[in-house]
């Protein structure tokens, strides 16, 4: 059964450094979403992706935050001078239509220090 | 914005017995309400869904019911297994978004 990848599994970066977090959906799914989870916390939406521009953000998704797909197969995340406040576990989902299932990534674990 | 409040936050069973989960919702709009597992570590990973023109659905051992005038769903979990253990999430959106707003999780804990 297809599912969608991410790398790293594992990122830890210091304060005020960028890093980008990579994910590649489903093949033959269109709407792409990144979510993170702080530690022990709710699964909270960032961000969702459709046709090459974002379809919808939260308030969470600031202007430090950028999201890609910079080819056919990857959607990207980036964080632009992270906070320790960033530290959390970051989802990559995708389905296919949108009003579809989402399927979850394994997700990036990311370490601010 | 929607808010979905989810109860117990920890459920400790006997292997064996039933599990129950609920959750309420704020937007009368919502209409797509899915059910994650997560188990320590790992992605959440659907295991049933309902849509708001069904009050019930039942997959094996999982059951969903909804209550739109009520505005509260629930997880029915029969004959639980030690392998049920993990945190289970609830969630609510609605149609031209179906972007989910997740409660806070509740975990399960099945003793063997």
């Amino acid at each position: 059964e297809p599912e969608v990848t991410q790398t790293p599994s594992h990122q830890v970066t210091q304060m005020g450094q960028e890093v980008i977090l990579r994910c590649v959906p489903i093949s033959n799914h269109l709407y792409f979403y990144w979510y993170r989870q702080i530690l022990g916390q709710k699964v909270e939406f960032l961000v969702s992706f459709y046709n090459n521009e974002i379809s919808e953000k939260s308030e969470i998704f600031d202007d430090q935050f950028s999201v890609e797909r910079p080819d056919g197969s990857n959607f990207t995340l980036k964080i632009r001078s992270t906070k320790l406040e960033d530290s959390a576990m970051y989802f990559c989902a995708s389905s296919e239509n949108g009003a579809d299932t989402q399927y979850f990534g394994p997700g990036t674990r990311l370490t601010v220090l | 914005g929607e808010n979905v409040e989810q109860h117990p936050s920890t459920l400790s069973v006997q292997e064996g017995d039933s599990a129950v989960i609920k959750c309420t919702y704020s937007d009368s709009a919502s209409n797509y309400f899915p059910w994650y597992k997560q188990e320590l570590g790992k992605r959440p990973q659907l295991i049933i869904d309902i849509r708001s023109n069904v009050g019930e659905k039942k997959d094996q051992r999982i059951a969903v019911t909804l209550n739109k005038t009520a505005k509260h769903f629930s997880l029915h979990i029969t004959e639980t297994q030690p392998e049920d253990s993990a945190v289970y999430f609830c969630a609510a959106s609605k149609g031209g978004s179906y972007i989910p707003t997740f409660g806070r999780g509740t975990s399960l804990i099945v003793h063997p």
